[in-house]
């Protein structure tokens, strides 16, 4: 069965900072797809990025970078130069590709950042 | 576009009673699910609708039950609320349903059965 770990639970950090948050999955599937969701206060998910099995370079978007490692089944997410704003509950998430019924996302238990000044 | 619209919001049930979440979409997605979110315990998938007319369980379907009429919407129904269902309650969709895609959430309600 798939499964997602993100053991921090809470994470503590002042502005400026940089802040690595951990993902690990489980699968025993081949073809799959990795997700990252942000949940700010206001409680509504949103999407930041989707990288399949296939693909593992790593990616940039502004402050933000994820680190993709197929060998040890880590898809783990970086913040650079934190500010406030990015202080929220961030979810990793897994789904495998239609195999005969629909797949479904498995998300991890969430890693609270909170930025502080 | 709206996106994911989920009403109401907030709800407060007694023990026993039951109610609807509402759940529509507009960008003609064909997959469209809903999860709870409890404290300490991610989201998890209750029920999940790959085109209209074709429903099937989660992970946590107990005590829920879902309909897929039309390609917008897609509700939630409490039969009998119990206290266990207290929880945040999110709608998603998606273009495709074989997990290839991105889902989109709507806002969530929030449920209070005392």
């Amino acid at each position: 069965a798939q499964k997602v770990t993100q053991a921090q639970t809470e994470i503590s950090v002042v502005e400026k900072e940089d802040v690595t948050l951990d993902c690990v999955y489980e699968t025993r599937d081949t073809t799959y797809y990795l997700f990252w969701y942000k949940q700010p206060p206001s409680g509504e998910l949103v999407f930041l990025i989707r990288r399949n099995s296939f693909d593992e370079q790593n990616e940039i978007s502004g402050r933000y970078s994820w680190n993709f490692q197929k060998s040890t089944s880590s898809f783990n997410f970086t913040i650079t130069a934190s500010q406030v704003v990015d202080s929220a509950v961030y979810f990793c998430a897994l789904s495998e590709p239609f195999t005969g019924t629909a797949s479904k996302l498995t998300f991890g238990t969430g890693t609270r950042l909170q930025v502080t000044l | 576009n709206a996106g994911v619209t989920q009403t109401p919001k907030f709800q407060v049930l007694k023990t026993g009673q039951s109610m609807t979440l509402q759940c529509a979409q507009d960008m003609n997605h064909e997959y469209m699910s809903w999860y709870r979110q409890d404290p300490g315990m991610g989201l998890r998938l209750i029920h999940y609708s790959v085109g209209a007319g074709i429903t099937d369980q989660g992970e946590v379907p107990n005590g829920y039950n879902v309909s897929r009429s039309t390609t917008e919407d897609f509700p939630l129904r409490l039969l009998s609320a119990a206290p266990s269902q207290t929880s945040v309650y999110f709608c998603a969709s998606s273009t495709g349903t074989g997990g290839t895609d991105t889902q989109y959430f709507g806002p969530g309600t929030r449920l209070t059965v005392l």
